[in-house]
């Protein structure tokens, strides 16, 4: 059964630094993989999806990469902002029997400091 | 598109009753998937379907919880007769096979 992990769970920085999130998972056949942010009391938003054939995809400040050999993937925020602040899902949608489902890591909670 | 619609955004109700959480996909999408998500256990796939069709339920916790989708535009989770630990956020999401997946803003359900 895939089982994702995110690292760190909470995260605390001052405005303007760069930082990382990490997320591993257990089954690298996968399909693809998904980063999502939710505000609190709110849905999750899409942020970048990369397929299992792609290395990395960028938008704007966002810049996700995949390892699908590790089971790794990270997504690197740039310059962050206290706009930023939210939790960080990841999510992998499996590529075998059936399980097209995401199963997701219990997320990065996020707190950019003005 | 205004995306998934999901119905109620707020539900409280007693312990033995029957909850009827409602999820509008967004049109041409193939996939629908319900979530549970609670503090301890995170996001939790509970079903979902491809073509009206339910693929994998095997996260239903128990046979309380039963969903159904009659047609391309609209799925139904039914909780019955409710408990107290069924209280949590319950997600709604759709997409298309290797497109992302776009969530509804989710029913608050508390159980008293």
């Amino acid at each position: 059964k895939q089982e994702v992990t995110q690292i760190p769970a909470a995260l605390s920085v001052p405005e303007g630094e760069n930082l990382v999130l990490n997320c591993s998972f257990t089954d690298s056949a996968i399909y693809n993989l998904q980063w999502f942010r939710q505000d609190p009391g709110k849905g999750l938003t899409s942020l970048l999806l990369i397929q299992s054939s792609q290395r990395e995809q960028t938008s704007g400040r966002l810049n996700a990469s995949l390892d699908k050999s590790s089971g790794r993937s990270t997504l690197y925020i740039a310059a962050s902002q206290p706009g930023d602040s939210a939790t960080y899902l990841c999510a992998v949608r499996d590529s075998g029997g059936g399980a097209d489902g995401l199963t997701f890591g219990k997320g990065t909670h996020l707190i950019i400091q003005p | 598109d205004a995306g998934v619609i999901q119905s109620p955004r707020h539900e409280v109700t007693e312990m033995g009753q029957e909850v009827t959480l409602r999820c509008k996909p967004i049109s041409g999408h193939d996939y629908l998937f319900w979530y549970r998500q609670t503090m301890m256990r995170g996001l939790e796939l509970l079903i979902y379907f491809n073509n009206n069709v339910p693929i994998d339920d095997s996260g239903m916790p128990e046979d309380r919880f039963s969903a159904k989708m009659p047609n391309a535009s609209f799925s139904n989770l039914k909780i019955q007769p409710s408990e107290p630990r069924d209280s949590a956020v319950y997600f709604c999401a759709s997409a298309r096979r290797f497109h992302p997946a776009f969530f509804g803003q989710g029913t608050r359900l508390t159980v008293v």
